[in-house]
């Protein structure tokens, strides 16, 4: 089953842009993601579903600050023009036959 | 708008037992692959379990933590999802999220299943 690895932290200034990243497991370089946000003290919601391609579609009400790419094994979230609202964690997460995986997340600071 | 609403969280002591429950509203819920995820406190996101939809078999699948002792089910004609949860461990508390989809579309607001003694 494919295993996902982000990194524990970030940071960046307001209004400055990040680039988040998330590594898929050997064999797995062709999987679709998800990238969820949890702000403090709240439920997770969807950001947007990367395919390997780097096509993406956004959840919700999620602005064009949020996008996404893809290369190799390796699953980008970018943040551009940060704000104070967008500090908190990070996970991607993909799934495979009769499993769901979540990488450990990606604390994001706002400095 | 698509809602999910827990309920059921409670304190629960080890080797008991708790049953979850989800509404959901806004979207087809028969239609919908539902799934539980949970996060222990101070934690990550941890995939629980699924239950397909019925026109796609309405089989289970579970993460190997839980396998044997937790059970998911679904009432269509109710739109609620359920979370039996047995043989209770420590390692077991957190907070349980309903969720839609594969990957995950939408998240419920969460119920605090607490097991200690």
């Amino acid at each position: 089953q494919p295993v996902l690895t982000q990194s524990p932290s970030a940071s960046a200034s307001l209004g400055a842009s990040v680039k988040l990243t998330c590594t898929l497991s050997s064999g797995h370089s062709s999987y679709a993601i998800a990238w969820h946000q949890q702000q403090p003290k709240k439920g997770p919601r969807l950001l947007m579903k990367l395919n390997s391609d780097g096509s993406h579609s956004k959840g919700d009400g999620i602005p064009d600050r949020f996008s996404g790419s893809s290369s190799g094994s390796e699953r980008y979230l970018t943040i551009s023009s940060l704000q104070s609202e967008d500090e908190g964690d990070y996970y991607c997460q993909t799934w495979g036959t009769g499993v769901q995986v979540f990488g450990g997340g990606t604390k994001l600071t706002v400095l | 708008e698509v809602q999910l609403v827990e309920s059921g969280g409670d304190l629960v002591k080890p080797g008991g037992s708790l049953r979850l429950s989800c509404a959901g509203s806004g979207f087809t819920f028969s239609k919908a692959w539902m799934s539980w995820v949970r996060q222990a406190p101070g934690k990550g996101l941890e995939w629980v379990g699924r239950i397909k939809s019925k026109t796609d078999g309405g089989t289970t699948d579970y993460a190997a933590p839980v396998k044997g002792r937790f059970t998911i089910s679904r009432d269509d004609s109710k739109d609620t999802l359920d979370l039996q949860m047995n043989s209770l461990k420590t390692e077991d508390t957190a907070v349980y999220y309903c969720t839609t989809g594969t990957p995950v579309d939408y998240w419920g607001l969460g119920t605090l299943v607490t097991v200690s003694s």
